[in-house]
């Protein structure tokens, strides 16, 4: 129930092509969920989030698309560069926990991107 | 740069000693969470303190154990080190615990090898 599904685990895209990282998630409790951009070295970034009351937010050239019926959201980067080359963690929380609960994060395995020249 | 600092940047242990780990907060949050991330693998949580106080606890064993300060700094304590325990520590701060501000920022981590 907490766990939070990743893929792919690598991606390779060319210049000015789109990006698309996948996830789902199994606990409906969850309403909070944010992406993490992560440079070698460095702590991860917050890049975008969403919640469950929309079905798409963009910033930018970073979309997230959120289907709450099937659980799954993703994200799209459009334009790709090389400098987006990065690994990224979705992840999910509770906005307000109770019973016990707390807002951490529960991170995806990451995906590593490579946007070539 | 989010403003939250963890030091030191490295460290280098042997089994069975014992780490503490360093964060600043950012400024204006009271609440610092705690993740290990192994290699190739995305952060688990450890705990979280608001106020000082332990606010929720992640599947990991007592010997890791934390402390949060009067100015919102936080420690990180891990006794009998293990050789799983090599991984990168991070910390994040926030505002509350609930509720659309309480975004968690991270700070760079402490990159522990236990030998």
């Amino acid at each position: 129930q907490q766990q939070v599904k990743q893929s792919p685990q690598s991606l390779i895209v060319q210049k000015g092509g789109i990006s698309i990282i996948n996830c789902a998630y199994e606990n409906t409790a969850f309403d909070y969920f944010p992406w993490y951009q992560q440079f070698p070295g460095k702590g991860p970034a917050l890049l975008i989030a969403i919640r469950p009351d929309v079905s798409e937010k963009k910033e930018g050239r970073f979309t997230i698309s959120f289907n709450k019926s099937a659980k799954q959201f993703s994200l799209h980067i459009m334009d790709s560069q090389p400098g987006d080359s990065a690994t990224y963690f979705c992840a999910a929380s509770r906005l307000y926990p109770y019973g016990g609960a707390t807002n951490k994060l529960i991170f995806g395995t990451g995906t590593l991107l490579a946007v070539q020249p | 740069e989010t403003g939250v600092t963890q030091s030191p940047t490295h460290l280098i242990k042997t089994r069975g000693q014992q780490v503490t780990l360093r964060c600043s907060s950012q400024s204006g949050h009271n609440t610092v969470s705690w993740y290990q991330q192994a290699l190739g693998q995305g952060p688990q949580f450890i705990f979280q303190y608001y106020r000082e106080e332990e606010n929720g606890r992640g599947n990991f064993p007592p010997r890791f154990s934390g402390l949060q300060f009067p100015n919102y700094s936080s420690e990180l304590n891990v006794n009998a080190l293990e050789l799983d325990d090599s991984a990168l520590y991070l910390c994040a701060s926030s505002f509350g615990l609930a509720g659309g501000q309480n975004t968690q920022y991270f700070g760079p981590g402490t990159r522990l090898t236990v030998l």
